[in-house]
């Protein structure tokens, strides 16, 4: 099966600075990207994601990109806000998908 | 309606009972899915049903029975629990891509947070 592997575990950063949350994917035929976000006590959301036909996808502050040689995608938040405080994470997969461990940001005022 | 709603929010239940967690979507969505979500981990895929069949396994203990009655309603049977089993269940649905593949966004409901005592 797909294994997903996710970088870093915690991130701090100032408001306003940028915030970037790599991944890594083993399965060749995974074809779907993407990244979710998911407050304390709730559920996850999507915030954006990537097929394995694009290379680069955003969405006002947010953007992913994909290199499906290397087997690798980011997340990147601009201008991060204290709202942006949250557990992220990626997932890769065909058919079903896989989420990766995990990445705790914390965007401090 | 935009939502997957799951009953109850929380439960309780002994390692004895019998007891059942509820899904319902109203999107004409026809994939659901459930998973297990521990404390400051990931979720993780249990069932996948497509087309009110279930698709996907991951090999998840008999004590875990997944039911899909009707297009908006997915049920989880749970019996004979174990404390470790103790978690947040998350159920998701899905759109129709058009073809057989299952990428597309996963909606997810908030969740029943079960306790097993």
């Amino acid at each position: 099966g797909e294994n997903v592997e996710q970088h870093p575990s915690t991130l701090s950063v100032q408001e306003g600075d940028s915030a970037v949350i790599k991944c890594t994917y083993s399965d060749s035929a995974s074809n779907y990207f993407p990244w979710y976000k998911q407050e304390l006590g709730k559920r996850p959301q999507l915030i954006i994601d990537i097929r394995s036909n694009v290379g680069e996808k955003k969405d006002q502050r947010i953007a992913v990109t994909l290199n499906k040689t290397a087997k690798h995608f980011s997340l990147h938040i601009t201008e991060t806000q204290p709202e942006d405080s949250a557990v992220y994470f990626c997932a890769a997969g065909f058919n079903k998908f896989y989420f990766g461990s995990g990445t705790k940001l914390n965007v401090k005022p | 309606d935009t939502e997957v709603t799951q009953t109850p929010k929380h439960l309780v239940m002994g390692m004895t009972n019998k007891k059942s967690l509820k899904c319902e979507q109203h999107m004409g969505h026809r994939a659901m899915y459930w998973y297990k979500q521990k404390a400051k981990k990931p979720p993780e895929l249990m069932f996948v049903y497509s087309y009110e069949k279930l698709s996907i396994n991951e090999s998840v203990p008999s004590r875990f029975s997944p039911e899909c009655p009707n297009s908006s309603l997915l049920n989880l049977h749970l019996h004979a629990l174990q404390p470790e089993d103790s978690a947040l269940y998350l159920c998701a649905s899905s759109p129709p891509t058009g073809d057989a593949t299952l990428n597309t966004e996963a909606f997810f409901g908030q969740g029943t947070r079960l306790t097993v005592v």
